[in-house]
């Protein structure tokens, strides 16, 4: 059964750095999302992305972050410089049919 | 999104049934039910969604009520591996940057 997968399964990097959250969505999707989940809180929307654009954003996307679908598979989020508050579960989906969106495992982002 | 109010937690026995219960007394006419579950910090996992009418899949069957105002998920015959937090998430009219919001669920355990 096809799913969305996510790299790398944990990121340790120093406040201030730039890091790079990498997902590929199921292959035929047309939504794309990143969301995350500090520990022990609850899951937060963060962005969608459809038609190589954003569709949506909430407040905690700000101007540090960024995402980018670079070729025909992947889907990245970018962090500029890091800070601790940072720190979480970054969970990527996707979605055909705007109904169920389908989560990946995740990639746990530590910053210190 | 109307908010929801879910119980904190629930335990079930085994290979019985487990009946979540979901409380959207402002939900309005346009606004879908949809369950989620989340595994020990794994990724969301849709579960079924629904306007008005009762639905079943494989996984679940969501029952809500002719007001709309409440909703219950049934698990028939709970396993272990049903140990989850489970979110009820009411929601407008599917577009294409449709979010999630996530409240705090129901932590769910599934004891032998």
């Amino acid at each position: 059964e096809p799913e969305v997968t996510q790299t790398p399964s944990h990121q340790v990097t120093q406040m201030g750095q730039e890091v790079i959250l990498r997902c590929v969505p199921i292959s035929n999707h047309l939504y794309f999302y990143w969301y995350r989940q500090i520990l022990g809180q609850k899951v937060e929307f963060l962005v969608s992305f459809y038609n190589n654009e954003i569709s949506e954003k909430s407040e905690i996307f700000d101007d540090q972050f960024s995402v980018e679908r670079p070729d025909g598979s992947n889907f990245t989020l970018k962090i500029r410089s890091t800070k601790l508050e940072d720190s979480a579960m970054y969970f990527c989906a996707s979605t055909l049919s705007i109904y169920e969106q389908y989560f990946g495992p995740g990639t746990r982002l530590t910053v210190t | 999104d109307a908010k929801t109010t879910q119980p904190p937690s629930m335990d079930c026995a085994e290979g019985r049934a487990a009946n979540l219960p979901c409380n959207h007394s402002t939900i309005s006419g346009n606004e879908y039910v949809y369950w989620y579950r989340q595994i020990h910090s794994q990724g969301p996992q849709y579960i079924i969604h629904g306007l008005k009418n009762n639905e079943t899949n494989e996984m679940a069957s969501l029952i809500i009520t002719e007001d709309r105002k409440s909703s219950t998920l049934i698990l028939p015959h709970a396993t272990l591996r049903d140990t989850a937090v489970y979110y009820c998430i009411v929601r407008v009219t599917p577009y294409a940057g449709n979010m999630l919001t996530f409240g705090g669920g129901t932590r769910l355990m599934v004891k032998p």
